[in-house]
């Protein structure tokens, strides 16, 4: 089964510029997560989707992030503009649905780097 | 809000020692708990959930209400259980998310 995929792998951008990650979930999965992880701490998550719809976004910084997943399969999260603390590993993760029963497949990450 | 602590970031021992990763957690609910792993190179995974009640490549975790814990442990640690381990914990409804703790790197040596 072909897991959670992401791209670009790493990417490095000056503050102030924009950057997008795309996810592309398990076939099937209708839930979609990103999650930032920060060197040192754990993953935290910025949003998640219930096929198209916003679960929650309560911890994404909505001045600078946004996210989409117009048709309810693969899913854009877009930073503009990038800030220094904004460097980070940010997660893709998939399951067949919401609930805690569900396990959760993450992707390898895409690692951006703010200069 | 619910938070994950886990008070080790690395964590060393000889291959064949007992390993024993800490957990706590805050949460006035009823959570679930989770270990996920995450060896060189690799994705995030799961390793085991509580309330599945398994051990998953020698490891096991027991969640102790009353501590409000959920320490991993293996007997006989080997080189290949290296690895960063993360613990997470969901609460118990319908749409969740996880929290991660910082996350404890283990590493077994020869």
């Amino acid at each position: 089964e072909a897991g959670v995929a992401q791209s670009p792998r790493y990417k490095i951008i000056e503050k102030r510029q924009s950057v997008a990650f795309w996810c592309n979930p398990i076939s099937g999965h209708a839930t979609l997560y990103w999650y930032q992880q920060i060197l040192g701490q754990g993953p935290k998550l910025l949003i998640q989707f219930q096929n198209n719809g916003v679960v929650d976004d309560s911890q994404l910084p909505k001045d600078r992030f946004s996210a989409e997943r117009l048709k309810g399969v693969d899913s854009t999260l877009k930073i503009q503009p990038a800030k220094l603390e904004d460097s980070a590993v940010y997660l893709c993760a998939s399951s067949l649905s919401s609930g805690s029963g569900n396990t959760i497949y993450f992707g390898e990450g895409s690692w951006l780097t703010v200069v | 809000a619910q938070r994950v602590t886990q008070p080790e970031k690395l964590l060393s021992v000889f291959k064949g020692a007992p390993v024993e990763l800490k957990c706590n957690y805050s949460y006035s609910g009823s959570p679930e708990l989770f270990w996920y792993v995450q060896y060189s190179r690799q994705r995030l995974q799961l390793l085991l959930r509580h309330i599945s009640r398994e051990s998953i490549k020698g490891f096991t975790a027991d969640l102790n209400k009353g501590e409000t814990s959920f320490h991993l442990k293996k007997p006989f640690a080997q080189e290949e259980d290296s690895a960063m381990y993360y613990c997470a914990l969901t609460l118990n409804s319908g749409y969740s998310t996880l929290t991660f703790g910082k996350g404890t790197m283990l590493l077994v040596s020869p």
